[in-house]
């Protein structure tokens, strides 16, 4: 079974400041990585994804996240923040093997960002 | 203009009744998936389809059934036998590599 894990439901940040949302992770084997954003009663868009390679995946918007395979973490970060970044952000994983496309999301985080 | 297209955006449904909801996707891809979205639980997948003519149970398959006629059209009934439909639902299809979904904008189904 793959599972992931988002501790926080908020996280709030000044605008022009550094975020972080934080992401945990449990598969079996290699990960796939992902996360995706959700503006308000809209569908989830892609950001980012890690495969394999490096560490540090660059995505849309200036989002990066780093996977750090001994913590089994994949946190999402991005180094000045926006009020538009603020959205609804979920982690999500899916093994190598098998249907790599489904996914198992997390909980979800929502990151508010004010001036 | 491609694109997903779910119908209806708002639905109000009784108790008893079954409801389909439409997804319609015109980019050519053959991998489409129901996912449906509750308050503080995230997103679970009910049924994916990779090809025409066959699908596959998710992680919460029961009150639901699909059929994949079409290539372009993946339909979701939510029957009588969901114990709780009121929900987010959302579909996607499979573009780009592994796990890159493109998500339709959502149906919100609410039980009276």
């Amino acid at each position: 079974a793959q599972s992931v894990a988002q501790p926080e439901d908020q996280v709030n940040v000044a605008e022009g400041n550094p975020l972080t949302v934080k992401c945990t992770y449990s598969v079996s084997g290699n990960p796939y990585l992902f996360w995706y954003v959700q503006y308000p009663n809209r569908g989830l868009q892609f950001l980012l994804k890690y495969i394999t390679g490096d560490n540090l995946v660059k995505g849309s918007y200036g989002f990066e996240a780093e996977f750090n395979k001994s913590q089994t973490s994949f946190h999402l970060k991005k180094p000045s923040a926006l009020v538009s970044d603020s959205a609804l952000y979920f982690c999500a994983v899916s093994r190598l093997s098998g249907t790599a496309s489904k996914l198992t999301f997390g909980t979800g985080t929502r990151l508010q960002v004010t001036l | 203009d491609g694109g997903i297209t779910q119908s209806p955006k708002y639905l109000f449904r009784k108790e008893g009744q079954n409801v389909t909801l439409s997804c319609e996707q015109n980019l050519n891809h053959d991998a489409m998936y129901w996912y449906r979205q509750d308050p503080g639980q995230g997103l679970r997948l009910i049924y994916y389809s990779q090809i025409v003519n066959d699908f596959q149970k998710g992680d919460i398959a029961e009150g639901y059934s699909v059929s994949r006629e079409k290539k372009e059209s993946f339909p979701l009934t939510v029957t009588s036998a969901q114990k709780n439909p009121t929900a987010f639902y959302l579909c996607a299809i499979k573009a780009g590599g592994p796990g890159e979904l493109f998500f339709g904008e959502g149906s919100r189904l609410t039980v009276l």
